[in-house]
Order: structure tokens, then C-alpha cells, then sequence
């Protein structure tokens, strides 16, 4: 099973700032098979990039997506008040699998 | 407008087995390459895959749960059903299905907490 190791846990920022999220895999992920889900309070996750670098429909161009391999990150440019969340990455080359999550909160 | 809506019991005792449905729009199941699945969340933590159903009726389960689920589909009632056997305690997390095309789960639907409790 490929296990998905995000980092950091928590990240403190203000809304103006750039937020990079990064998330590592224990093995090579497929075709870069790498999501990226945004999940407020009460709310279902929400997909924001896919393929690793694919925004989803709807999505601000704020948000991008990088890397390949066992590497990735998400990077959110200027953060919006609605910005602050949890972030999830996941897998779905070999299974699915999702990492343990970034919080990002207001500093 | 594609939608899922999770449904089934919001309490469950130990040892029973666990029925969710899900029920969707804007989308056939029969259509190549799509696909549904479940997805849980115990409170305040991960999400975590459970198992998913594909337009060819081909299954996959999690490895460390296969024993105890069983997924199905009906298209012509646009529904996806998961079966949990031999809940305990630590089943308790909210229950989200959600579809997917081969590039990551979108949409979901809103989920169901279900607590397993005595």
C-alpha cells in the first residue's frame, strides 16, 4: 500500500500569503495519479487538483499543483478567507489511499 | 448537476452489519469509465477509501477491510450500496460516497455519520 505523508500538520498563515503544502509518497505514484482535496468544517472534501497539476472545474487559479514521482506540493498564491481549511492529498494509481491531512489556519 | 446522497441508519449496535445507500444523479453507471465510491471519516480525522464499484461491475475493497464489505449497484435505480458486517465502536465516522472518472473524486456527496454504539 502506498502511504501518503503530508507536511506540515499545521500551517499559521494570514490571508494575503502564500500557502505550500507538501505531501510525499512511500513509493512512486503512477502517472502522477496525485489529487489534492479541500475539506471545511462540516463540509464534504472537495477536489481541487487532480493529476497532480489539474485544476478541477470551478477551482481559482490561485491554486496549482506540482511535482512527480514521490514528491508533490500544493501551493495556494494570495489566501483567501475562504481559503482556511484542511487539505487533503490522495493517491489513486495503485488503490486509493489519502494522506493525514494540513489544517491550514489563520495567524 | 451531478449528486450523490448518502443514506442508512445513524445508529448501529456492535456486531451488526451496516447498510448504506447511495443515490445518484446526473451521471449513468453504466457509462465507460465511471465509477463510484465509499469513503469514510471518524471525527477529527482522515478520510479513508473503503471500497469502489466501476461501470463494468468490477469491485475493489481496501485490503485491511475486504473481509467485512461487500459493494453493489442497481443503475436502473441510480443507486450504490455498501455493506459493513460486524461494526464496533471504532466504525464511527461519518460515511461519504462519491464518484469518480479516473481523475480523483468529484463531486461527493454530503455523508452520514453513523455511531456505533451500544
Amino acid at each position: 500500500e502506498i502511504v501518503l505523508t503530508q507536511s506540515p500538520g499545521t500551517l499559521s498563515l494570514s490571508p494575503g500569503e502564500r500557502a505550500t503544502l507538501s505531501c510525499r509518497a512511500s513509493q512512486s505514484v503512477s502517472s502522477s495519479y496525485l489529487a489534492w482535496y479541500q475539506q471545511k468544517p462540516g463540509q464534504a472534501p472537495r477536489l481541487l487538483i487532480y493529476g497532480a497539476s489539474s485544476r478541477a472545474t470551478g477551482i481559482p487559479d490561485r491554486f496549482s499543483g506540482s511535482g512527480s514521482g514521490t514528491d508533490f506540493t500544493l501551493s495556494i498564491s494570495r489566501l483567501e478567507p475562504e481559503d482556511f481549511a484542511v487539505y487533503y492529498c490522495q493517491q489513486y494509481g495503485r488503490s486509493f489511499t489519502f494522506g493525514p491531512g494540513t489544517k491550514v489556519d489563520i495567524k | 448537476q451531478v449528486t450523490l446522497r448518502e443514506s442508512g441508519p445513524a445508529l448501529v449496535k456492535p456486531t451488526q452489519t451496516l447498510t448504506l445507500t447511495c443515490t445518484f444523479s446526473g451521471f449513468s453507471l453504466t457509462t465507460r469509465g465511471v465509477c463510484v465510491s465509499w469513503i469514510r471519516q471518524p471525527p477529527g480525522k482522515a478520510l479513508e477509501w473503503l471500497a469502489l464499484i466501476d461501470w463494468d461491475d468490477d469491485k475493489y475493497y481496501s485490503t485491511s477491510l475486504k473481509t467485512r464489505l461487500t459493494i453493489s449497484k442497481d443503475p436502473s435505480k441510480k443507486q450504490v450500496v455498501l455493506t459493513m458486517t460486524n461494526m464496533d465502536p471504532a466504525d464511527t465516522a461519518t460515511y461519504y460516497c462519491a464518484r469518480s472518472q479516473g481523475s480523483g473524486f468529484d463531486p461527493w456527496g454530503r455523508g452520514t455519520l453513523v455511531t456505533v454504539s451500544s
